[in-house]
């Protein structure tokens, strides 16, 4: 049973450009969180998502961050006009319809974004 | 807003000694997660704590919860190098599973 994956492991970009990291969250689950984690610290929420819904989002930024899971394919995590301050790991979890086992969520292997 | 704080940041420890990190947190919850990540990984789920007085153990890892302190306990015993990594505990105050807040993670290091 293949755990959540998220693509790319690694991305660089250049200040202004867009970076768009997806997420497939494991087989029969429904429910897909983004984090972010910034060097040296833990991890934020950003977002809650369910196919086709955004549950919760009050940890996204107002300007610049979007996500979406689709009814097919993976949970994308945008973010336009990148800044250096973007700069993080982005981690993704999945949970089943049902909140999972006791709520767990599972985490995928993170996207480290780097803005230059 | 939810504040889950965890002391200490940094632990470096020999090994076969035992040590605790504390979790505090600043609202009612009833679920509580530690987290493992080893440096550049992501987070691998060691322990989901439901309820008062919940206890669990895997090998060396012992996790408590006591709803009414606000407060979960990681409790190490005769640690080995193989335990190095950084320890996120995690609160759910959503009810719905549906939000994670996470303390600012603890730092343990075993010497040899």
């Amino acid at each position: 049973n293949a755990g959540v994956m998220q693509n790319p492991r690694h991305l660089v970009r250049r200040r202004g450009q867009e970076a768009r990291l997806r997420c497939s969250p494991m087989k029969g689950h429904s429910h897909v969180y983004w984090y972010r984690q910034l060097p040296e610290e833990g991890l934020k929420f950003m977002v809650y998502l369910q196919k086709e819904n955004i549950i919760d989002e009050s940890g996204m930024p107002k300007e610049r961050f979007s996500a979406e899971f689709p009814k097919e394919g993976p949970s994308i995590l945008r973010i336009q006009q990148v800044v250096r301050g973007d700069s993080a790991a982005y981690f993704c979890a999945s949970s089943p319809p049902s909140g999972g086992p006791k709520g767990t969520q599972y985490f995928g292997p993170g996207t480290r974004l780097l803005v230059l | 807003e939810l504040k889950v704080e965890q002391n200490p940041l940094f632990l470096s420890m020999q090994e076969g000694k035992n040590y605790t990190i504390y979790c505090n947190y600043s609202t009612t919850s009833d679920r509580l997660y530690w987290y493992r990540q080893d440096p550049g990984k992501s987070l691998e789920s060691l322990f989901v704590l439901l309820s008062n007085g919940a206890v669990k153990q895997e090998g060396r890892l012992m996790a408590s919860l006591d709803t009414k302190a606000r407060l979960s306990t990681l409790h190490i015993t005769a640690a080995v190098h193989d335990l190095s990594a950084t320890y996120f505990c995690a609160v759910d105050w959503s009810y719905s599973g549906s939000r994670l807040t996470f303390g600012e993670g603890t730092q343990l290091t075993v010497n040899p």
